[in-house]
């Protein structure tokens, strides 16, 4: 079985200042992990994701995730926030064969002060 | 092109009365999963579909809830009898259903049992 967790619930942070949203996970066998953000009032949308190759995956916003086998984790980063980055963000992993299920964390909210 | 629908994009129903929740994939997706967004419990897989099969039917609740899917295409999920605690936001998603393929999400049901 597999389980994600983002130990932070809540993060605030200020405008321009870098963050970090963390996520680990645990799984018997080799996954897929992700990162999903939801803005409010609006669906889940795909922030990026880790299938194989370079450990270092990058979005279009900014945004960045380190996969680290050895800590299993993919902590997502960004060096300068923006107001507009306000959201919950979800890690999620899932299984490469079988089903291709998600199984989510708990999400963080993200909120971006001026 | 067009993403995933769902419909109703809210559903407000007595404890005890049946009802249907409708998710339009993105056509030529095979893949398809039902979850639940709730406060108490996050975001939980309920039921995935390849083409009108649905291997992984791990994640449902209880025998109140089934789930269909027509054609490769349109999906109804179904809680009888609902109860107080089925109160969430039922999220489906398709993929290609390749390994690693991305799922996109539709925007939600709102389920409220009053």
């Amino acid at each position: 079985a597999q389980s994600v967790t983002q130990l932070d619930s809540q993060v605030p942070v200020f405008e321009e200042a870098p963050v970090e949203l963390r996520c680990n996970y645990s799984s018997s066998v080799s996954v897929y992990l992700f990162w999903y953000v939801q803005y409010p009032n609006q669906g889940l949308q795909l922030l990026l994701k880790y299938l194989s190759g370079s450990t270092l995956v990058e979005s279009i916003n900014g945004f960045e995730a380190e996969f680290n086998k050895s800590q299993t984790s993919f902590h997502l980063r960004k060096p300068s926030v923006h107001i507009s980055d306000t959201a919950e963000y979800f890690c999620a992993v899932s299984d490469r064969s079988g089903t291709y299920k998600y199984i989510f964390g708990t999400g963080t909210r993200l909120k971006v002060l001026a | 092109g067009a993403g995933v629908s769902q419909s109703p994009s809210n559903k407000v129903t007595e404890k005890g009365k049946d009802v249907e929740l409708r998710c339009d994939p993105i056509s030529g997706h095979t893949a398809l999963y039902w979850y639940r967004q709730s406060l108490g419990q996050g975001l939980e897989f309920l039921i995935y579909f390849q083409g009108n099969s649905a291997p992984d039917k791990s994640g449902l609740p209880s025998d109140r809830f089934s789930a269909e899917r027509t054609g490769g295409s349109v999906s109804t999920l179904t809680i009888q009898r609902t109860q107080q605690e089925d109160s969430a936001v039922y999220l489906c998603a398709s993929s290609l259903a390749g390994s690693g393929d991305t799922q996109y999400f539709g925007p939600g049901t709102r389920l409220t049992v009053l």
